[in-house]
């Protein structure tokens, strides 16, 4: 069974520093993985989407995730934080029926 | 071009009622997933429609039960509402039933049952 575990519910940088949000999945088949970002009061927005062609990812807005197999790891990162980073970020995986398995979600706080 | 759309966007209920969430998928999309966000969690799947039948079902009581319809919109229904019931229903859409396809989804209904 697929699981997903985000590690570090609330993240905290300043302004111009490295984003980088942890995401390690448990998979039975070569996963489909996903970040997802939510903003207050809103639904989910994809930010990117791994489907094996590549194991760096770049997504919108500046992040980009590197899959590594060995450890099992998606982890997401932005190399300078905006204050419109600030929100909740979700790691998913795909099942083989298509269901999307969340973590439990990081907040991201930008402080200027 | 339109994406997903859920309504309404909030709505209270008392113990017991029922209640109708709508949505509408993206256009060109034919398969429609729900979800249940409760307070400060990760999204729970609660099913997914593909050709007008539930194709794949997660761990919710009978209480919830959906239905698909030949437009592609979908609706999901919740009999006799617990306090627990209380979240943020997620709509999502994606262009086929699978693991490798994209959902895209909607801003959400916020249920408050009282």
């Amino acid at each position: 069974a697929q699981s997903v575990t985000q590690l570090g519910s609330h993240v905290s940088v300043s302004e111009g520093a490295l984003v980088l949000l942890r995401c390690n999945y448990s998979s039975s088949v070569p996963p489909y993985l996903f970040w997802y970002v939510q903003y207050p009061n809103q639904g989910l927005q994809l930010l990117l989407k791994y489907t094996s062609a590549a194991t760096l990812v770049k997504g919108i807005n500046g992040f980009e995730a590197e899959f590594k197999k060995s450890e099992t790891s998606f982890h997401l990162t932005k190399p300078s934080a905006h204050m419109s980073d600030a929100a909740e970020y979700f790691c998913a995986v795909s099942d083989q029926g298509g269901k999307l398995i969340f973590g439990q979600g990081t907040e991201l706080s930008v402080k200027p | 071009d339109a994406g997903v759309t859920q309504s309404p966007t909030h709505l209270i209920k008392t113990r017991g009622q029922q209640v109708t969430l709508r949505c509408s998928p993206k256009s060109g999309h034919d398969t429609v997933s729900w979800y249940q966000q409760a307070l400060g969690q990760g999204p729970q799947f609660i099913f997914q429609y593909y050709e007008e039948e539930e194709r794949q079902r997660g761990n919710f009581p009978d209480r919830f039960s959906g239905h698909q319809f030949p437009n592609y919109s979908s609706e999901l229904n919740v009999n006799a509402l617990l306090l627990g019931d209380s979240a943020l229903y997620l709509c999502a859409s994606s262009s086929r039933a699978g693991y490798q396809e994209t959902q895209y989804f909607g801003p959400g209904t916020r249920l408050l049952v009282l």
